[in-house]
């Protein structure tokens, strides 16, 4: 099965400062996305990859799959405290729609 | 509004019980799934859905249970034989194929009293 691994497991930041979060996975990624969660609530849709060396922005939000299509990076450029939250990466294996999920990256902004 | 709604958003289950959570969408998404978030673990696929009456298990079906009645419903029932429910439960829905986004609800906490 797909493992996506995250990293960091958390991270905190001053505000302003810029951040990127990664997710590796085990195997090809045929599509990747990026969900932000806020503690006990629902995923909200980022942003969704599928070719390798694609970037899609977003505000601040820069996300980008790499050529082999094995790791995916999301960047956040002068980070503001709406910006916390967990941030987890999902991934489509070989069954279609069902996506594999990292164990998330928490993100603290401070003021 | 379009989207997914989830209820109760908090339910408490004394031991030995089954709960049944609640997941309903308007739009119009053939696919269905339910997930469970730990603390630390990322979510976990139980159950999914490609289209009325068939379903699929998931990594972690064993003590739960759901059925597809509807195209709009997807509930999930957590039956006694769940060894550990207590967790967040997200429902999702999408368009089924790969590269299609899939859509969260914002999920129920059951928590075992």
């Amino acid at each position: 099965s797909q493992e996506l691994e995250q990293s960091p497991q958390s991270l905190i930041v001053q505000e302003g400062k810029n951040l990127t979060i990664n997710c590796t996975s085990s195997k090809t990624l045929y599509g990747l996305y990026w969900y932000k969660q806020k503690y006990g609530e629902g995923l909200i849709f980022l942003m969704m990859l599928q070719k390798g060396g694609e970037e899609k922005s977003h505000e601040k939000i820069t996300a980008k799959l790499d050529e082999k299509k094995q790791q995916s990076s999301l960047h956040i450029t002068a980070s503001q405290p709406s910006h916390a939250g967990i941030y987890l990466c999902g991934a489509d294996g070989t069954s279609y729609g069902k996506l594999t999920f990292g164990q998330g990256t928490i993100l603290t902004v401070h003021p | 509004d379009g989207g997914i709604t989830q209820s109760p958003k908090y339910l408490f289950r004394k031991e030995g019980q089954n709960v049944t959570l609640s997941c309903e969408q308007n739009l119009n998404h053939d696919a269905m799934y339910w997930y469970r978030q730990d603390p630390g673990q990322g979510l976990r696929l139980i159950y999914y859905s490609q289209i009325v009456n068939d379903f699929q298990k998931g990594d972690i079906a064993e003590g739960y249970s759901v059925s597809r009645e509807k195209k709009e419903s997807f509930p999930l029932t957590v039956t006694s034989a769940q060894k550990n429910p207590t967790a967040f439960y997200l429902c999702a829905s999408s368009i089924w194929g790969n590269g299609n986004t899939i859509y969260f609800g914002e999920g129920s906490w059951l928590t075992v009293v």
